[in-house]
């Protein structure tokens, strides 16, 4: 079983509209979870820390559940430059960084 | 911001030979750095944990001896891939863990072609 599961998208969204994406991790013994996003033949970059009382960051919105295990992220007001892949990422008590399958998402003008 | 810089940025090589990439954090020292290997439209895999001073974890399935790992310093990782095969051609990307916030800062990727 991976380590963290990522629906695969692609998701398609017109500019303007809410979009969330869900992810869910497998090891009880995770420390802390990350969004990353990464845009095409690039490295990822840090989107936002996910803590478990949620948390805000402008149109960007992380939760954390962990007795389901599930971390989601929602979208608001999507802009042409959010398109991207967006990777779910655990961090184990190891150190080790387990990452997601990521998740497309193109804005469409 | 932090940087970590890795080369070389693309490299091609004859099947059977050896690759060397390096990975430094530029600002920063980093105890821990991470090996990531990503096949086209796949996310990373990390590969093996890099700690100073110490021998790599290699994740299940690597092999260890066919991906040589060095972390001499707080500042640089090597990743050798030995004897290369096409089958090891991909875009293999390291990561640094700040020794100060704990962040996560990733180089700029390897791209490794094996003709």
């Amino acid at each position: 079983r991976k380590e963290v599961e990522q629906d695969p998208g692609p998701f398609n969204v017109p500019e303007g509209a809410t979009v969330a994406f869900n992810c869910t991790y497998s090891n009880s013994a995770s420390q802390s979870f990350f969004w990353y996003r990464q845009d095409c033949r690039k490295e990822p970059k840090l989107l936002m820390s996910v803590y478990s009382s949620g948390n805000e960051d402008g149109r960007f919105t992380a939760q954390l559940n962990r007795a389901s295990q599930y971390i989601s992220l929602l979208i608001r007001d999507s802009k042409l430059s959010d398109s991207a892949t967006y990777l779910c990422v655990v961090n184990m008590d190891g150190g080790q960084f387990y990452f997601g399958t990521g998740t497309s998402l193109t804005v469409i003008p | 911001g932090a940087v970590v810089s890795q080369h070389p940025s693309w490299v091609i090589c004859k099947s059977g030979t050896s690759v060397k990439i390096e990975c430094r954090s530029l600002d920063f020292q980093a105890t821990t750095m991470f090996w990531y290997r990503q096949f086209p439209k796949q996310s990373l895999m990390l590969m093996a944990t890099s700690n100073e001073g110490s021998k790599a974890t290699y994740e299940q399935g690597v092999e260890k001896d066919k991906f040589l790992i060095n972390h001499a310093s707080l500042t640089l990782s090597t990743l050798t891939v030995t004897s290369a095969h096409p089958e090891d051609s991909s875009f293999y990307i390291c990561s640094a863990r700040s020794v100060n916030t704990g962040e996560l800062f990733f180089g700029e990727g390897s791209r490794l072609t094996v003709l």
